[in-house]
């Protein structure tokens, strides 16, 4: 069960669109079309904002959309605002109810 | 409101033991599979254990397997993790959270802090 890789890092301009990775492998993200994506501010519980690779639930900003190819899923967030600004994490169904998160990306609005 | 409220939580002894619980309301608890996922202090989210609806079967992260134990009470919507044989990795922000669609951890309590420190 190794967490899957995120970049530590990224950043965009207030309008900007940005796009964070997570790669997996056959046996998590690449065997299933059970990607999540949270965001997280800290001190915060954790939101869920995309679920099956692309859906959004209800109150999620169509900002917020999500992909995947192979092994890796991605998380777009378009229209960037100062509120996006907080660590996010894909998480991929890795069979027998279990579960593998990333190692989480922290998101600068400059 | 959809509601999860994590005990339970402090500072236990290397080797000690702690359960938390978390109250569930606002849904039909006995409908929804659960999961335990943790937040160790600079790092990552981590899943940690999950029980199917019925309670019938749990599953674990290899780093707690034989040492937690996740149980549910659908009779009073209460969950519950046993944990065992503390480590210091062990410490971490808990959060009880409630499965839902295609494998998301859709509602989140607010956590709970577990430090395990002589």
């Amino acid at each position: 069960q190794s967490a899957l890789t995120q970049p530590p890092s990224a950043s965009g301009s207030p309008g900007q669109s940005v796009t964070i990775s997570c790669t997996g492998t056959s046996s998590d993200v690449g065997g299933y079309e059970y990607i999540s994506w949270y965001q997280h501010h800290p001190g915060k519980a954790p939101k869920l904002i995309i679920y099956e690779v692309t859906k959004r639930p209800s109150g999620v900003p169509d900002r917020f959309s999500g992909s995947k190819s192979g092994n890796t899923a991605s998380l777009t967030v378009s229209g960037l605002q100062t509120e996006d600004e907080a660590d996010y994490y894909c998480c991929s169904y890795a069979g027998s109810s279990k579960r593998v998160f990333g190692g989480g990306t922290k998101l600068t609005v400059l | 409101e959809v509601q999860l409220l994590e005990s339970g939580g402090g500072l236990v002894q290397p080797g000690g033991s702690l359960r938390l619980s978390c109250a569930a309301s606002g849904f039909p608890f006995s409908n929804y599979g659960m999961s335990w996922v943790r937040q160790a202090p600079g790092k990552g989210l981590e899943w940690v254990s999950n029980i199917y609806s019925s309670g019938t079967t749990t599953s674990y992260a290899d780093s707690v397997k034989g040492r937690f134990t996740t149980s549910r009470d659908n009779s009073k919507n209460m969950l519950y993790l046993q944990m065992n044989s503390l480590r210091a990795e062990d410490t971490a922000v808990y959060y009880c959270v409630r499965d839902d669609s295609a494998w998301s951890l859709g509602v989140w309590g607010q956590g709970i802090t577990v430090a395990v420190s002589s």
